[in-house]
């Protein structure tokens, strides 16, 4: 079974412009989350998506957006990038998050780097 | 508001020895706790979980307690290897979501 996928690996970007980075879950899971990992940060929760609809949302700014597709594949979007948006970036899938036995399995993640 | 935390972000331990990784939350609804172990340029791999219902889980190496009245856990590894050098998080659920804590990096040395 392929585990979770996410693309690009690194991207390397200006302040000022956005990016889209990409998600494919195992398959069978309907649940997206989208995680921040800063050093000394741990991470922290932007936003899950369960069957295209959001239902959960983290403490970020609107720059930060995602959205699920029909074949529960997710982006997620910031815009006007900021130096202080450099971060891996965590994919995580899951049958339904917070139900016992139904833990995150996450991908290897996209290194933003902002200059 | 950080509801899941670990307050040592480091932790050396000799090979064979015991490593003990410490982990606090705050919100009572919390019911089930979760151990990751991540490796430098990977994503976090799921290692051990707990339910609110049982106070120790074991898998091996690896034990989880849990004690709900001081809102704490701990994750055991014993003997430690030196392969198991990598940062841990905790996690807390109550709902869909997971709290995760900041991180315990955990050098085993030969």
């Amino acid at each position: 079974k392929a585990g979770v996928t996410q693309t690009p690996r690194y991207l390397i970007k200006t302040r000022g412009q956005q990016v889209t980075l990409s998600c494919s879950p195992i398959s069978g899971h309907r649940s997206v989350s989208w995680y921040q990992q800063t050093p000394g940060q741990g991470l922290q929760f932007l936003f899950e998506y369960f069957s295209e609809t959001q239902r959960n949302k983290g403490n970020f700014p609107g720059r930060f957006s995602g959205r699920q597709f029909s074949n529960s594949r997710s982006e997620m979007n910031v815009s006007t990038l900021e130096l202080g948006d450099s971060a891996l970036y965590l994919c995580a899938s899951s049958q339904n998050p917070g139900t016992y036995g139904a833990e995150l399995f996450f991908g290897s993640g996209t290194q933003l780097s902002v200059l | 508001d950080q509801q899941v935390k670990q307050n040592s972000p480091s932790l050396s331990v000799q090979e064979g020895r015991i490593s003990i990784l410490n982990c606090d939350y705050t919100n009572s609804m919390f019911d089930y706790f979760l151990w990751y172990k991540k490796y430098p340029a990977e994503g976090p791999t799921f290692l051990i979980s707990i339910s609110s219902i049982k106070d120790k889980n074991e898998d091996g190496r690896f034990t989880v307690f849990l004690n709900k009245s001081a809102k704490h856990l701990s994750l055991h590894i014993v003997p430690s290897q030196p392969g198991d050098s990598a940062v841990y998080f905790c996690a807390a659920s109550g709902g869909n979501q997971f709290y995760f804590g900041t991180g315990t990096s955990l050098t085993v040395i030969p």
